[in-house]
């Protein structure tokens, strides 16, 4: 079955550097998403993607956040300057029709990127 | 914007037995519901979801209520298995493509 997929697994890094989380949604879906997870927390909505522009974001997808989709295939989120409040599991998802559902649209997440501010 | 409430935060069940979870939604808005179960340190995989032209969806042990008059739903499990063991999140959200807004969670334990 088709999956989404996230690049790195595990990333560290110091507090104010940049990161920049991979996906690779599945191929004929047409809407994307970034949700984190803070450790032993809900899952919560950051940005959704759609024809090439972000359709809605949350209060926490401030300015220090973009997201892009570079080459048609590739969806990623930036993190400009990180923050020790950042260290979380960042989702990626996507959205469309696929032959476990049923043939019925349904939201499919990735493994996640587990990122750790220091 | 939509809250959703969710429980209990734990559970545990006798290996066989039945599980049931609970959730609200403020939203009268929302129309798609799905269930996702979360392993520890993997993605969220959905299990079974609803929408709202539809009272009740079943898929072999696992089934789905929605009250839209009341907005709630639950999640009932039937015979119970340790691979059951999981973490499980309800989500509400206006359409399949737009944004999920999840509830807390609820740990659920299977005793054998």
């Amino acid at each position: 079955e088709p999956e989404v997929t996230q690049t790195p697994s595990h990333q560290v890094t110091q507090m104010g550097q940049e990161v920049i989380l991979r996906c690779v949604p599945i191929s004929n879906h047409l809407y994307f998403y970034w949700y984190r997870q803070i450790l032993g927390q809900k899952v919560e909505f950051l940005v959704s993607f759609y024809n090439n522009e972000i359709s809605e974001k949350s209060e926490i997808f401030d300015d220090q956040f973009s997201v892009e989709r570079p080459d048609g295939s590739n969806f990623t989120l930036k993190i400009r300057s990180t923050k020790l409040e950042d260290s979380a599991m960042y989702f990626c998802a996507s959205t469309g029709r696929t032959r476990l559902a049923g043939h019925q649209e349904t939201q499919y997440f990735g493994p996640g990127t587990r990122l750790l501010v220091l | 914007g939509e809250n959703v409430e969710q429980h209990p935060s734990t559970l545990s069940v006798q290996e066989g037995d039945s599980a049931v979870i609970k959730c609200t939604y403020s939203d009268s808005a929302s129309n798609y519901f799905p269930w996702y179960k979360q392993e520890l340190g993997k993605r969220p995989q959905l299990i079974i979801d609803i929408r709202s032209n539809v009272g009740e969806k079943k898929d072999q042990r696992i089934a789905v209520t929605l009250n839209k008059t009341a907005k709630h739903f639950s999640l009932h499990i039937t015979e119970t298995q340790p691979e059951d063991s999981a973490v499980y999140f309800c989500a509400a959200s206006m359409t399949v493509q737009e944004k999920l807004t999840f509830g807390t969670g609820t740990r659920l334990t299977i005793i054998p």
